[in-house]
């Protein structure tokens, strides 16, 4: 069965990076894409990104440009999201999630709390 | 970026009502919508994709419609399981946005 399974919470100070991954298993890797999408506390989805796990092709957040960078590791099917320059308004769950055939997120990871906090 | 924005954001409602959610797109996303349910705690549930397709797995009781700017949510009997929050997401664009997200409550 598709599974993915994220990392552990972290805790940063802000100005620091956070670097979260995303293991897939269950099916072929390379033949969907990832997408990233965070929740503060309290409040609604937000979509941060997405990659093609086939060529690595991104598409980020406008908001989120110049301080994300979505990657992904073949060799060990999981996708990766760092996210630079940490705010205290960065803090949120952070879910990966694969794309299906025709749009939409099917398959979730756990999610991972990120909290920023000096 | 395409906005979405969804109507009621606080819906209440009894077992049995018949709920509709509509989330209205900033411009025309021809039909590349999906619908989510949320509950506290866990991570989103796709419901309906392309609009109108069912998720496998999905009671019949959930359906969606619409097609440009306008787009529907339905759920035909509230069931005690419904009561979350639901979102709408547009992928039209390479940029993806969802809507603030509806609150099913219990009346």
């Amino acid at each position: 069965q598709v599974q993915l399974v994220q990392s552990g919470a972290e805790v940063k100070k802000p100005g620091a990076s956070v670097k979260v991954s995303c293991k897939a298993s269950g099916y072929t890797f390379t033949s969907y894409g990832i997408s990233w999408v965070r929740q503060a506390p309290g409040q609604g989805l937000e979509w941060m990104g997405w990659i093609s796990a086939y060529n690595g092709n991104t598409n980020y957040a406008q908001k989120l440009q110049g301080r994300v960078t979505m990657t992904t590791d073949t060799s060990t099917s999981t996708a990766y999201m760092e996210l630079r320059s940490l705010r205290s308004d960065d803090t949120a769950v952070y879910y990966c999630a694969r794309e299906r055939e025709s749009g939409g997120s099917s398959y979730w990871g756990q999610g991972t709390l990120v909290t920023v906090s000096s | 970026d395409i906005q979405m924005t969804q109507s009621p954001s606080t819906l209440s409602a009894s077992v049995g009502d018949r709920v509709t959610i509509t989330c209205r797109a900033s411009q025309s996303i021809s039909s590349w919508l999906a619908w989510y349910q949320q509950k506290p705690g866990k991570a989103p549930k796709l419901l309906i994709y392309k609009a109108s397709s069912l998720e496998s797995g999905v009671p019949s009781r959930f359906s969606g419609s619409g097609s440009g700017t306008e787009f529907t949510l339905t759920i035909s009997s509230l069931q005690p399981d419904d009561f979350a929050t639901y979102y709408c997401q547009q992928y039209n664009t390479p940029t993806w946005t969802f809507g603030q997200g509806t609150k099913v409550e219990i009346k």
